[in-house]
């Protein structure tokens, strides 16, 4: 199972939003919306941010957000705030009843 | 409180087996599905393998065949025995409760513990 696809970078001042995107395909992503994402910051363990393509647990701002097309997820952060510059995760269950990540997105607040 | 708190971790040389323990407080480990995460330094997650509440379990490809996860009931903590490990297992290891149904998401993460396969 190959990782989803991330990209390597974003960035993004403080106030403004930034997507990150998340490429599967039709045996995972676009299969089912099971699709999750993972905040991490440096040196701890990751956290919950959106589960089953668009919902936040009790505790995460609002101001992340998720969505779906087809085979690729998307990850809204709006109103950047110096606190989400941080590494960035998206995963799915898969057809095997597998989970496979995404390669991994960092973001920068400039 | 609830948490995980993994412990086992250490520095094993190609070829040789460790366990790794992640003990849970503050919920009942069998009443959740159970991962094992892992990451290689400067790497991304990599996901290791499932056991569901029922005692069904699921591993990826690159550990299928030498890894095992299993849980303890009566200790409340999950298990994860590594046989035949390679260099490219080294990596830190997360314990995580999955939640939200059958969503395979996972909202609680341990601290991790280090795996250095090396000779």
């Amino acid at each position: 199972q190959s990782a989803l696809t991330q990209p390597a970078s974003v960035s993004g001042s403080p106030g403004q939003s930034i997507t990150i995107s998340c490429t599967g395909t039709s045996s995972d992503v676009g299969g089912y919306n099971y699709v999750s994402w993972y905040q991490q910051h440096p040196g701890k363990a990751p956290k919950l941010m959106i589960y089953d393509v668009s919902n936040r647990p009790s505790g995460v701002s609002n101001r992340f957000s998720g969505s779906k097309s087809g085979n690729t997820a998307s990850l809204t952060i709006s109103g950047l705030q110096a606190e989400d510059e941080a590494d960035y995760y998206c995963s799915s269950y898969t057809s095997s009843s597998t989970l496979v990540f995404g390669t991994g997105t960092k973001v920068t607040v400039l | 409180e609830v948490q995980l708190v993994e412990t086992g971790g250490g520095l094993i040389q190609p070829g040789g087996s460790l366990r790794l323990s992640c003990a849970a407080s503050g919920f009942t480990v069998s009443s959740n599905y159970m991962s094992w995460v892992r990451q290689a330094p400067g790497k991304g997650l990599e996901w290791v393998s499932v056991i569901y509440s029922g005692g069904s379990t699921y591993y990826a490809d690159s550990v299928k065949g030498r890894f095992t996860i299993s849980r303890d009931n009566s200790k409340n903590t999950l298990y994860l025995q590594m046989n035949s490990l390679r260099a490219e297992d080294t990596a830190v290891y997360y314990c995580a409760r999955g939640s939200y149904g059958t969503s395979w998401a996972f909202d609680i993460w341990g601290q991790g513990t280090m795996v250095t396969v090396s000779s």
